[in-house]
């Protein structure tokens, strides 16, 4: 079944330390997307990427940073920069240029600090 | 720019009884509009879409919702709330631009009582 897998479920972070969240789609859907879930904010955008090797910033893109090497991937690193990252992380994917297409998302991460 | 407002960010109803969660959407264009719905520690799952065409709009788990242009709205509706509807629900909003992010509100949370 094609969908989008998000690994791992559940991630701790240690102070000053550097994370990555994964996300594997094999939907062959040109854009993916990262998302940040807190109680009672909705989704706030972090990066999204429309093609291989180029991404935009999101709403809340501070402290955190993402590359797309390849269609099928888009990891999230969480830095030290970001000093509040405990939170449920959610990555979508989307069929090419149609805005009447919905995201797909992934299962969640939830990241929590030690 | 797209914006969307979820009136109620808790709604309670009794089961048997009717859902009505309500989202009002900002568009300068002819937008297309989703449902979502986001059971505890997973992703979100598509319920229903409008695109163009008929704007009363059929769903999964016998929601529906109906898009009313002169009202700027997309409420959801279903008839007889079930105990596994308890939930958070989601509604968005996109324009034909391409792979630009969805818009979404920020989420009521259904609560079902036996």
């Amino acid at each position: 079944d094609g969908g989008i897998t998000q690994s791992p479920k559940y991630l701790f972070r240690k102070e000053g330390q550097n994370v990555t969240l994964s996300c594997e789609q094999n939907l062959n859907h040109d854009a993916m997307y990262w998302y940040r879930q807190d109680p009672g904010q909705g989704l706030r955008l972090i990066y999204y990427s429309q093609i291989v090797n180029d991404f935009q910033k999101g709403d809340i893109a501070e402290g955190y940073s993402v590359s797309r090497e390849k269609k099928e991937s888009f990891p999230l690193t969480v830095t030290s920069a970001q000093k509040n990252p405990t939170a449920f992380y959610l990555c979508a994917s989307r069929a090419d240029g149609q805005g009447n297409q919905p995201q797909h998302f992934g299962d969640g991460t939830r990241l929590s600090i030690l | 720019a797209q914006s969307v407002t979820q009136l109620g960010s808790h709604v309670s109803v009794s089961e048997g009884a009717l859902v009505l969660l309500r989202c009002n959407y900002s568009s300068s264009v002819p937008p297309y509009l989703f449902w979502y719905v986001q059971y505890p520690n997973q992703g979100l799952q598509l319920l229903l879409k409008y695109t163009t065409g008929a704007t009363l709009v059929k769903g999964i788990n016998g929601f529906e919702a109906e898009f009313k242009k002169s009202e700027t709205s997309f409420h959801l509706t279903k008839p007889s709330a079930h105990m596994s509807d308890a939930a958070e629900y989601f509604c968005a909003v996109s324009v034909n631009s391409g792979n630009t992010p969805l818009v979404f509100g920020k989420g009521t949370r259904l609560s079902v009582i036996a």
